[in-house]
């Protein structure tokens, strides 16, 4: 069974552009979250997607959106980048919304914003 | 305010002995907890969980212990193996089944030959 992936893997940018990121989730998995994880903060949950509904949201500010379709694929998007957005960005799918339901990570996007 | 703590940025322990990777948290409301490893460019990988009703849960060289009333879980890696060098994250999850896994900073594990 193919695992997470994320497209593209690296990404550079510069300020006020905007970037769109995309996740494709496990076969079979409804549940797909994302996460920034830079080296002052560590992993920061962003959003968690569920039947494409938003289910959750962290504390980022309105720049970064996301969506997910009907095929469980999801996309993130962070317009008017700051150099501070540089980071690796996750995508993790799981099955459903239980507790017990281990959440699978892909490799993530990094992205570079100068 | 962090909610999940991993106290030590690194580890280095000897092949063949025991490596404790230590986690704090403050929220009562977690339920589930689990520790990813994560090796450079590469995604964090699951490792192995513990749900809040237990103390103790084991696979294989990995174990983790629940110590609820002191909010401290840790990780136990025997024997540890070099290709155990690692970042490993602790997490916790919110009661209700939410995605919402807050990370902590995660403690880099070298394990020397």
């Amino acid at each position: 069974k193919a695992g997470v992936t994320q497209t593209p893997r690296y990404l550079i940018k510069t300020r006020g552009q905007q970037v769109t990121l995309s996740c494709s989730p496990i076969s079979g998995h409804r549940s797909v979250s994302w996460y920034q994880q830079t080296p002052g903060q560590g992993l920061q949950f962003l959003f968690e997607y569920f039947s494409e509904t938003q289910r959750n949201k962290g504390n980022f500010p309105g720049r970064f959106s996301g969506r997910q379709f009907s095929n469980s694929r999801s996309e993130m998007n962070v317009s008017t980048l700051e150099l501070g957005d540089s980071a690796l960005y996750l995508c993790a799918s799981r099955r459903f919304l239980a507790v017990g339901e281990t959440q699978y990570f892909g490799p993530g996007t990094r992205l570079l914003v100068l | 305010d962090q909610q999940v703590k991993q106290n030590s940025p690194s580890l280095s322990v000897q092949e063949g002995r025991i490596s404790i990777l230590n986690c704090d948290y403050t929220n009562s409301m977690f339920d589930y907890f689990l520790w990813y490893k994560k090796y450079p460019a590469e995604g964090p990988t699951f490792l192995i969980s513990i749900s809040s009703i237990k103390d103790k849960n084991e696979d294989g060289r990995f174990t983790v212990f629940l110590n609820k009333s002191a909010k401290h879980l840790s990780l136990h890696i025997v024997p540890s193996q070099p290709g155990d060098s690692a970042v490993y994250f602790c997490a916790a999850r919110y009661q209700g089944g939410s995605e919402k896994l807050v990370f902590g900073k995660g403690t880099k594990l070298t394990v020397n030959p």
